[in-house]
């Protein structure tokens, strides 16, 4: 069991708000991905980080950002939520040396569904 | 950059048979094939992956091959249970300037019926 976690698990908000979906992990992980999976399930990236101060936005085009100040939180905030944003966001990560040897592997946290009204 | 095609995109088996799933990938300098499984309401948890010195990886159940020449890999899962049942999703690594960058598929859903 990867040791990545998010909060909220679950949040119903109204069109509008700012919320903000925690990401920690406590592997000491360099790399942190944010993804959107829509109801077809497809993974589709939005952000990534490759370490502390280093952001880049992913594949998909969205209207999250993404911070990185410390190695372990990888916060996405949304300014004002509209129900297009309704999805589940995972949340992952990885480094590329793990035990002397080299790796990608990507963990995954349990992921926020959001539902905006 | 890397494209990954995965096929099936559903696949319903009876308790006991095998299930196959395939990706193929386009750019022969991946070199890492993870595959996921995501169980309902969970995030994806790695089970099983291969690097390209190497042409099969097998683990109780759960076996994977690749074909670096076709650029192609599979998830083969015998004696499937109930609880094998979720979506499964292969992914590709390859470099994108000086880090490795992980394209998915876009997952199979298994349904294994008792």
């Amino acid at each position: 069991e990867a040791d990545i976690y998010q909060t909220p698990r679950y949040l119903v908000i109204g069109t509008g708000k700012k919320i903000t979906l925690e990401c920690s992990q406590t592997m000491g992980h360099d790399k942190m991905y944010w993804y959107q999976q829509d109801p077809g399930m497809e993974l589709h990236l939005i952000h990534y980080s490759y370490g502390v101060n280093s952001t880049e936005k992913g594949d998909l085009s969205s209207e999250s950002t993404v911070s990185r100040i410390r190695t372990e939180h990888f916060p996405l905030t949304l300014e004002s939520a509209r129900p297009s944003h309704t999805s589940q966001y995972l949340c992952a990560s990885s480094t590329n040396h793990w035990g002397g040897r080299f790796t990608d592997t990507q963990y995954f946290g349990p992921g926020t569904r959001l539902t905006v009204l | 950059g890397e494209n990954v095609e995965q096929h099936p995109s559903t696949l319903s088996v009876q308790e006991g048979d095998s299930a196959v799933i395939k990706c193929t990938y386009s750019d022969s300098a991946s070199n890492y094939f993870p595959w996921y499984k995501q169980e309902l309401g969970k995030g994806p948890q790695l089970i099983i992956d291969i690097r390209s010195n190497v042409g099969e990886k097998k683990d109780q159940r759960i076996a994977v091959t690749l074909n670096k020449t076709a650029k192609h890999f599979s998830l083969h899962i015998t004696e499937t249970q109930p609880e094998d049942s979720a979506v499964y999703f292969c992914a590709a690594s390859f470099k994108g300037g000086s880090n490795y960058k992980l394209t998915f598929g876009k997952g199979t859903l298994l349904t294994v019926n008792p």
